[in-house]
């Protein structure tokens, strides 16, 4: 079974500045996805970013990007030029596909979470 | 329209009411899934359909009895809860391959109470 863990319950940063997430995971697997989600106190859970194992190149989507070491079995998430928005919880989560006959029984598996606050 | 819509927001119920939760998507995505989260904690999987067929089911008490009438819509329908039940639910869609790329895109949950 894969576990994934997230090491740092709470992190704060000042508005403007870098911040950077980890995120561990455990897996015998050698294809599979990585993501992370973000859950401001609205609660919704928002996608931020996925990443491919089979792809060296680290994801980035607009201030958010990933550093995937996946011999370390390491997926850390940077945010560059923070924001109050950004204040949320966020969630690291691995997926293992399956075969393409059996779709809809693929399951994330979540890390703990960081609470990240934002300070203006 | 790419969301993911849920009823109602807020639910209090008792432990002798039925109750039901509803989740619905127009983005075409053919598995839906719900998720029953507690304060602090990450999302724990309760069932998955797929092309509107139950394919998981994560060894959820019977008082949760989830149902999908179409590829648009599921319910998840709610008897004799505990108040330990008491949680936020959420619900998630994704599409399948080779157009989905594993994501799945969640609503913004209803939050039970049981009393």
């Amino acid at each position: 079974a894969q576990t994934v863990t997230q090491s740092q319950p709470e992190m704060s940063v000042q508005e403007a500045e870098t911040v950077t997430l980890s995120c561990t995971y455990d897996t015998s697997e050698n294809n599979y996805y990585l993501f992370w989600y973000k859950q401001p106190p609205s609660r919704q859970m928002i996608l931020v970013i996925r990443q491919e194992a089979y792809k060296q190149q680290n994801a980035t989507e607009n201030r958010f990007s990933v550093n995937f070491q996946k011999a370390a079995k390491s997926f850390s998430l940077k945010i560059s030029d923070s924001q109050l928005g950004d204040t949320a919880m966020y969630f690291c989560a691995f997926m293992k596909p399956g075969l393409i006959s059996n779709f809809g029984n693929e399951k994330l598996t979540f890390g703990t979470g960081t609470r990240l606050t934002i300070i203006p | 329209d790419t969301e993911v819509t849920q009823t109602p927001k807020h639910l209090v119920m008792g432990m002798t009411n039925k109750k039901s939760l509803k989740c619905e998507q127009h983005m075409g995505h053919r598995a839906m899934y719900w998720y029953k989260q507690k304060a602090k904690k990450p999302p724990e999987l309760m069932f998955v359909y797929s092309y509107e067929k139950l394919s998981i089911n994560e060894s959820v008490p019977s008082r949760f009895s989830p149902e999908c009438p179409n590829s648009s819509l599921l319910n998840l329908h709610l008897h004799a809860l505990q108040p330990e039940d008491s949680a936020l639910y959420l619900c998630a869609s994704s599409q399948d391959r080779p157009l989905g790329r594993y994501e799945q895109y969640f609503g913004p949950g209803t939050r039970l109470t049981v009393t």
